[in-house]
């Protein structure tokens, strides 16, 4: 079963950041938090990982909360195209390969 | 780099058929995972391989499925015979070890359609 819990669903306007929330309260020393999403007909796409500290790429950044049991995925400047369904997971780290564990993960839909 | 690739895009087969779906990872990636999400699903873990051999198939439905990865290289998963209930997407994806915190690659799956 996942560990994480989401909203169902979100809305965001374009060009507006978007702000992902994800609750992993009972998530371990060893675990990272991964988030994925799915655009329609694709499949998942990997968008950014971290285990305490902040993170940034490209794409978008993860804040942490210092006690780790909870962390937001922000999209600074979310477009029609960041419309998908986003996955947080946690994931064990000391065990090569570990598979991700899908729950239902958030539905974002960005409007003009 | 090229994705990870999956072949055929889509599939639509008989009750009783059997269908033999192939990914092929990216290059140089020792893990190698399958995924399916039925109608209405969450995306569900099916097996994981280390190279060619099968390190987690706790995921697998049922015998019909048999997934090989001879040679470590590409994989297959067959279902033999398949069921309506068998009707999804199969994604597959791949990660480099010893990174043992590399992200999984997915590819953009096989819609597989039983009828």
């Amino acid at each position: 079963d996942a560990k994480t819990t989401q909203p169902p669903s979100m809305d965001c306007a374009e060009g507006r950041a978007a702000n992902l929330p994800c609750n992993h309260s009972t998530i371990s020393g060893n675990e990272y938090v991964y988030w994925y999403r799915q655009i329609h007909s694709q499949g998942p796409q990997y968008i950014i990982h971290g285990l305490k500290n902040n993170e940034t790429n490209e794409m978008a950044s993860l804040i942490i909360t210092e006690d780790r049991k909870s962390s937001t995925l922000i999209l600074p400047h979310a477009t029609l195209r960041d419309t998908a369904v986003y996955y947080c997971i946690v994931r064990v780290m000391g065990q090569a390969g570990t598979a991700l564990i899908f729950g239902k993960g958030t539905t974002l839909s960005v409007s003009s | 780099e090229a994705g990870v690739t999956q072949f055929p895009s889509h599939s639509v087969i008989e009750k009783g058929q059997t269908v033999t779906l192939r990914c092929d990872p990216i290059s140089g990636h020792d893990n190698l995972y399958w995924y399916r999400r039925v109608m209405g699903k969450e995306i569900k873990f099916l097996l994981h391989f280390v190279k060619e051999s099968k390190q987690d198939e706790s995921g697998m439905p049922n015998n019909r499925f048999l997934a090989e990865r001879t040679g470590g290289t590409y994989s297959t998963l067959k279902v033999q015979p398949a069921e309506l209930e068998d009707s999804g997407v199969y994604f597959c994806a791949s990660s480099q070890v010893p990174s043992e915190n590399s992200p999984l690659h997915f590819g953009n799956g096989t819609r597989l359609t039983v009828t």
